[in-house]
């Protein structure tokens, strides 16, 4: 079936610093890319769409300026925090979509100290 | 908007008894309605969805779920649970049915099952 490859599972950076996380779909071109947010015990917030070769569409609240997303082709997208915070901690999702499948990647555990 | 609301927070469960999820759900427009499941600190893996024609769908691992569209619920439902079946679900709906729609997820529901 369809996998998306999310990198790195776990990240902790300090204060400050930006950090990369990376999805590829390993055996689909995912025409739409979506990042997610989860805080703990909590449900998954959209924060951006993006699609390959466009800018992203960012959600409502979301600071495009410190994530940073990009979707350079069918099989890779990045997500990128800028000048990271502690309360930038959390765990991001990606998801793949083509034709109404979605594919979610494992998941960043991201920590900032 | 769309909006996504899992009645239960917790269901605690004993092994080899019935579950139900509830997950009822508000949109203006038409959509498409997935349930996934979440074990601890991994992505989400697909237990079924309705895109379209019966509304009675089934899923992996025994689980199955039933669209209601005029009281605009798709509960997700298990005969027999397994301790194996303790995990975080989520109710989700499109954004509408066009391409690359994006999901929106409701907050959870902890199911919890004991021996």
């Amino acid at each position: 079936g369809a996998v998306v490859s999310q990198h790195p599972s776990r990240v902790i950076c300090k204060s400050g610093t930006s950090v990369k996380i990376e999805c590829r779909s390993l055996d689909f071109q995912a025409t739409t890319m979506f990042w997610y947010r989860q805080f703990p015990k909590q449900s998954l917030m959209l924060m951006a769409t993006s699609n390959e070769g466009s800018k992203a569409t960012y959600e409502q609240g979301v600071e495009k300026d410190k994530f940073l997303i990009n979707h350079a082709s069918l099989t890779l997208s990045t997500l990128t925090v800028t000048s990271a915070h502690p309360e930038d901690s959390s765990f991001y999702i990606c998801s793949g979509n083509n034709n109404y499948g979605y594919t979610f990647g494992s998941g960043t555990r991201l920590t900032v100290v | 908007a769309q909006s996504v609301t899992q009645l239960d927070s917790q269901v605690p469960v004993f092994e080899e008894a019935p579950v139900e999820l509830r997950c009822n759900y508000s949109s203006s427009v038409s959509v498409y309605l997935f349930w996934y499941v979440q074990y601890p600190n991994q992505g989400l893996q697909l237990l079924l969805k309705y895109l379209s024609g019966s509304t009675l769908v089934k899923g992996i691992n025994g689980f199955e779920a039933e669209f209601n569209k005029s009281q605009t619920s798709f509960h997700l439902r298990k005969p027999s649970v397994h301790i194996s079946d303790t995990a975080e679900y989520f109710c989700a709906v499109t954004r509408g049915v066009q391409a690359g729609t994006a999901l929106i997820f409701g907050k959870g529901t902890t199911l919890s099952v004991s021996s």
